[in-house]
């Protein structure tokens, strides 16, 4: 089945604790990206990448990092999270011709920093 | 400022009528106009697209309908079902622009549909 697999599903932690949230796609897609999703903002792009070790800053980019050392993983790091970054994280994949144009969504991570 | 804007949080409609779901923008750059549902513990899931060259497409209980020059596009659903009770998102794109950075979302709205 195809499909972006995103782990872990629920995710409580500390400010200041380090994590990394990891994605995976089966459907052999150049482009994946990372989104949040928070009350009313809709979802507001963190990082994409549009091929293997092809990384860029989206639109809230601040306190996050990703890498893209193989097609099919792009994990997500929070350094040092900090309350702010409590939300609903989407990671989504496309083929590179229509990176915007049909995406494929996991099933989002529910972070709470404390 | 959000260049993409759903001025409805929420929208409840009884079964079997027509839901209809708002959507403006304000970047004129935009060229390419998507909407996304999204159930509860899902991610969102792509509906239907519109192309800036169109001013209607239709899929099924579904049309997408683009004013370009009122800078505003709505999805009608008709007949509403049950099962299409979830958040619709509104999405647009500049894809002559980098187009990894350009698919700018609303803030999304709820439906609910009532048997």
């Amino acid at each position: 089945e195809a499909q972006v697999t995103q782990n872990p599903r629920y995710l409580i932690t500390v400010t200041g604790k380090k994590l990394t949230v990891t994605c995976s796609q089966n459907m052999n897609h150049e482009y994946m990206s990372w989104y949040r999703q928070d009350p009313g903002l809709g979802l507001r792009q963190i990082y994409y990448s549009m091929n293997v070790e092809v990384t860029d800053k989206g639109d809230v980019p601040e306190g996050y990092k990703v890498s893209r050392k193989e097609k099919r993983n792009f994990p997500l790091i929070l350094e040092s999270p900090s309350p702010n970054q409590t939300s609903l994280y989407f990671c989504a994949s496309s083929p590179v011709d229509r990176p915007n144009e049909k995406l494929f969504f996991g099933s989002g991570t529910q972070l709470s920093v404390l | 400022d959000q260049q993409v804007k759903q001025n409805s949080p929420s929208l409840s409609v009884q079964e079997g009528r027509i839901s209809i779901l708002n959507c403006d923008y304000t970047n004129s750059m935009f060229d390419y106009f998507l909407w996304y549902k999204k159930y509860p513990a899902e991610g969102p899931t792509f509906l239907i697209s519109i192309s800036s060259i169109k001013d209607k497409n239709e899929d099924g209980r579904f049309t997408v309908f683009l004013n370009k020059s009122a800078k505003h596009l709505s999805l009608h659903i008709v007949p509403s079902q049950p099962g299409d009770s979830a958040v619709y998102f509104c999405a647009a794109s500049a894809r002559f622009k980098n187009a990894g950075n350009m698919l700018t979302f609303g803030g999304g709205t709820r439906l609910m549909v009532k048997p």
